[in-house]
């Protein structure tokens, strides 16, 4: 069955950059797309954007664009969200999942904290 | 950007009672949404896609309704390890965009 690993815990500093790995082990992604989600502490779930894999194009939500930078390599069935000038807001942990725009949400990876802190 | 409104925001339920939350869109999405599970400190666990379809190995104590603006979810019989907080989406058009969140508490 596969799974989904992300990359470990981060603490960055304001106006830095954060970039989180996503792997799917014991097997690859089924879906055509892979997305984003972040969670801010005790809130909800936000859309951060989706690479649509066998197009190797992006798609990303409004208020992220400029910043956020979704990635993937088939090779090794991983995806990538980089995410720059990072601020205290952008604390959360960051979820992939396999799914996008009319493409199911199906496997979640456990999740990477990120912590913006000077 | 389609807003995606859950209700009640929150409940209270006992063991073995039937437990139904709704979700509306603000424009018409199809049947492109989904319902997900989430547990304290855990990722969210997909249930329902395509509004009324259980994803695999999902109990089918679960089932989704709904089409165009108005969905729901509903448990049948609410076991211990049913308390959680429950998110919709809508995966129509972008922004994709969730619910706030239903959280389901013991009475």
């Amino acid at each position: 069955q596969v799974q989904v690993v992300q990359s470990g815990a981060e603490v960055k500093k304001p106006g830095s950059s954060v970039k989180v790995s996503c792997k799917a082990s014991g097997g690859t992604f089924s879906n055509y797309a892979i997305s984003w989600v972040r969670q801010a502490p005790g809130q909800g779930l936000e859309w951060m954007g989706e690479i649509i894999r066998i197009l190797d194009t992006t798609n990303y939500a409004q208020k992220f664009q400029g910043r956020v930078t979704i990635t993937a390599d088939e090779s090794t069935n991983t995806a990538y969200m980089e995410l720059s000038s990072l601020r205290s807001e952008d604390t959360a942990v960051y979820y992939c999942s396999s799914g996008g725009l009319k493409d199911a949400f199906d496997i979640w990876g456990q999740g990477t904290m990120v912590t913006v802190s000077s | 950007d389609i807003q995606m409104t859950q209700s009640p925001s929150s409940l209270s339920a006992s063991v073995g009672d039937r437990v139904t939350i709704t979700c509306r869109a603000s424009q018409g999405i199809s049947n492109y949404l989904a319902w997900f599970q989430q547990k304290p400190g855990k990722a969210p666990k997909s249930l329902i896609y395509a509004a009324s379809n259980l994803q695999s190995g999902v109990p089918s104590k679960f089932s989704g309704s709904g089409s165009g603006t108005d969905f729901t979810l509903t448990i049948s019989s609410l076991q211990p390890e049913d308390f959680a907080t429950y998110y919709c989406q809508q995966y129509n058009s972008y922004p994709i965009t969730f619910g706030g969140g239903t959280r389901v508490e013991i009475k």
